[in-house]
């Protein structure tokens, strides 16, 4: 099985929060990661937390880690349809990177 | 600044055959790390290029291989192409490698590899 582990799917409408799960195995892992894909395009970096943080906020993004539950989540408040995305969470552990299957945010008008 | 340009953007080959696809990192960046991606399972690492020397591999057969040259331009051969290797194939480029937060990776769009 996967390393790094995410819901497939998560539909909402637009002008909610969107919560986003991932929980990971390896305790080692320094960095943890959230990427967006949107269609026809490449993996875009939106964000990251550092192994020893809790928590995390960038405009729209938060990311909370909960280490001991190896458990990451990326909420995004006011979700809008240009969200709509597959969205990665990665774990690095030297230099190796692991990456979730991906979650599908479809956004509602 | 240009970004990671990948080559072709589509390709399609029957089972048997070999294929090569092309990664070019942005400029500057020795990193080049690829993926393939299928809806089946995910995002899965193949392997790392850093200074033309491979520095990590993925859990994946001999088929898959690589090489990097000395501008940083990577290549990804298949060789005897199964059907299961139809996929979304991404490479990334990075300063210093994967997984390094103060060297982010940036990702092509991607080569989708369809075998029939």
């Amino acid at each position: 099985g996967e390393d790094v582990e995410q819901s497939l799917f998560l539909s909402v409408r637009e002008g909610d929060s969107s919560v986003i799960n991932c929980t990971y195995t390896d305790s080692s892992s320094t960095y943890l990661y959230w990427y967006k894909q949107e269609p026809g395009a490449g993996l875009q970096l939106l964000t990251y937390i550092f192994s020893n943080m809790d928590m995390k906020q960038d405009q729209r993004l938060t990311v909370l880690l909960n280490k001991k539950d190896k458990h990451l989540s990326l909420r995004i408040a006011d979700t809008q349809t240009g969200d709509s995305a597959i969205y990665f969470c990665a774990e690095s552990i030297n230099n190796d990177m692991r990456f979730g299957a991906g979650t599908r945010l479809t956004v509602k008008p | 600044k240009a970004g990671v340009t990948q080559t072709p953007r589509y390709l399609i080959k029957t089972r048997g055959q070999q294929v090569t696809l092309s990664c070019s990192p942005i400029s500057g960046h020795r990193s080049v790390s690829w993926y393939q991606q299928t809806p089946g399972q995910g995002l899965q690492f193949l392997f790392e290029y850093f200074s033309e020397t491979q520095r990590n591999k993925g859990n994946f057969p001999g088929r898959f291989s690589g090489r990097q040259f000395s501008n940083s331009r990577s290549e990804m051969n298949v060789s005897t192409l199964e059907l299961g290797d139809s996929a979304l194939y991404l490479c990334a480029s990075s300063l210093q490698g994967q997984g390094v937060v103060n060297t982010e990776a940036f990702f092509g769009q991607g080569t989708r590899l369809t075998v029939v």
